[in-house]
């Protein structure tokens, strides 16, 4: 079966620090891993990944992907309030299909 | 550019009673168009997926339907709702696939629906 795990599942860090938020997969036909950014309502996407050892980057926030292991990692720095969301990991498969993970809630305190 | 409406932002409503929510988009055409539905503590979990009109996948089998009428209005529905119905009901869409990769989903402001 299809699965995406997050971790941690919650965090709370301080202004300022820096946060790495991981996610492992286990998606059959794999075609893409995607990072989202959720606060209120809906999920805003944040990257894209398909390409092993490339980072992303926009901004604070980086992501990079290894497909031999089967992992991604995002990485915020110098965090700001305004980070404080829920953070989604998605396998993308097949043609059609995300498999979502539940997501690690980050509270960034001022 | 591309917008996605879905209405209403929330919900509340008697076990046994109908359900009708209601995702269009505009400024595509022929788009891949998605239910989720978000349980507290859960990822989401994909309910119906359609490619085109009056064509679509059910991934879970429960007491939901979704109907794609026109091109780009995907509706779900329900006629007699349950308690384990409430949760956060979420439409997206994308671009159709091809053949590729798969790009990414942008999502509606969700449905926020309680089941009393």
């Amino acid at each position: 079966e299809d699965k995406v795990v997050q971790s941690p599942l919650s965090l709370v860090v301080h202004e300022g620090d820096t946060v790495t938020l991981n996610c492992s997969y286990e998606v059959t036909n794999f075609r893409s891993l995607l990072w989202y950014k959720q606060e209120k309502k809906a999920p805003t996407f944040l990257f894209m990944l398909t390409s092993s050892g490339i980072e992303k980057k926009s901004g604070r926030l980086s992501s990079i992907l290894d497909k031999k292991e089967l992992f991604s990692i995002l990485n915020i720095t110098a965090t700001q309030t305004g980070d404080s969301a829920i953070y989604l990991c998605v396998g993308a498969s097949g043609t059609y299909k995300y498999i979502f993970g539940t997501g690690t809630r980050l509270k960034v305190l001022a | 550019s591309q917008t996605i409406h879905q209405w209403p932002a929330t919900l509340v409503q008697p076990v046994g009673s109908p359900l009708s929510l209601e995702c269009t988009v505009e400024g595509t055409s022929n788009p891949n168009l998605y239910w989720y539905r978000q349980a507290a503590g859960r990822g989401l979990q994909l309910l119906f997926y359609s490619i085109g009109i009056d064509q679509i996948s059910s991934e879970v089998p429960q007491n939901l339907s979704a109907s794609r009428p026109q091109d780009r209005q995907f509706i779900l529905s329900s006629k007699k709702l349950l308690l384990s119905d409430s949760g956060f009901y979420l439409c997206a869409w994308r671009y159709p696939s091809g053949g590729g990769f798969l790009g990414e989903a942008f999502f509606g402001q969700g449905t926020r629906l309680t089941v009393v």
